[in-house]
């Protein structure tokens, strides 16, 4: 069976501080992708990043990075210099059938970044 | 280029009423899914389209949920007789393949505003 645990329900930083939200999967494939939602207050999820098994070098976008560590089961994600913008919901999925892109999403972490 | 359109936006009924929900994907994408997100809860897949035939409904509840993509394009998802907990926001995506060399999971999903249902 295939999960995606997200422990953190919600984090509170103040504008500038960096912020890692945590997620951490289960799956027994070998083949699969890892994702990253943000959903802001609009609700419509905006995508991230998308990373495959067998890639485990992490990622860096702007004030974005990822880490990938599969002895961990782990795919945690770092905002470098929170912005006030950055105040969402942020979901971590896994997909796991190789027929399609059926995606299972861990609970959401949301982020609040004060000014 | 045009997103995941929805509608209706909001919608409010009683319980044991019907109601129907109604995406649009992006032009051209061949795959579409819909999805339940109970309020703090992540989305949960209810079926996934590949043109007009259903790739997977196992999360569906069949008893009361129903759901077509007659021409491959459009797509409704209907709910009769609806109950409490069908209380939710229900979002379409859809999603085409980046690199037609690479297999069917790179494919990217993009969302829609999605419909919150209020079932009282």
């Amino acid at each position: 069976a295939q999960k995606v645990t997200q422990a953190q329900t919600e984090i509170s930083v103040v504008e500038k501080e960096d912020v890692t939200l945590d997620c951490v999967y289960e799956t027994r494939d070998t083949t699969y992708y890892l994702f990253w939602y943000k959903q802001p207050p609009s609700g419509e999820l905006v995508f991230l990043i998308r990373r495959n098994s067998f890639d485990e070098q992490n990622e860096i976008s702007g004030r974005y990075s990822w880490n990938f560590q599969k002895s961990t089961s782990s795919f945690n994600f770092t905002i470098t210099a929170s912005q006030v913008v950055d105040s969402a919901v942020y979901f971590c999925a896994l997909s796991y059938n190789n027929a399609g892109n059926m995606l299972t999403f861990g609970g959401g972490t949301r982020l609040m970044v004060k000014p | 280029e045009a997103g995941v359109a929805q509608s209706p936006r909001y919608k409010i009924i009683e319980k044991r009423q019907s109601v129907a929900f109604w995406c649009n994907p992006i032009s051209g994408h061949a795959t579409l899914y819909w999805y339940q997100q109970i309020l703090g809860q992540g989305p949960k897949l209810l079926i996934q389209f590949q043109n007009n035939g259903v790739v997977d409904d196992s999360q569906l509840p069949k008893d009361r949920f129903s759901a077509e993509r007659l021409k491959g394009v459009d797509s409704t998802l209907k709910i009769q007789p609806a109950k409490l907990e069908d209380s939710a926001v229900y979002l379409c995506a859809s999603s085409s393949p980046i690199d037609r060399g690479k297999g069917a999971n790179d494919y990217e999903q993009y969302f829609g505003p999605g419909t919150r249902l209020t079932v009282t």
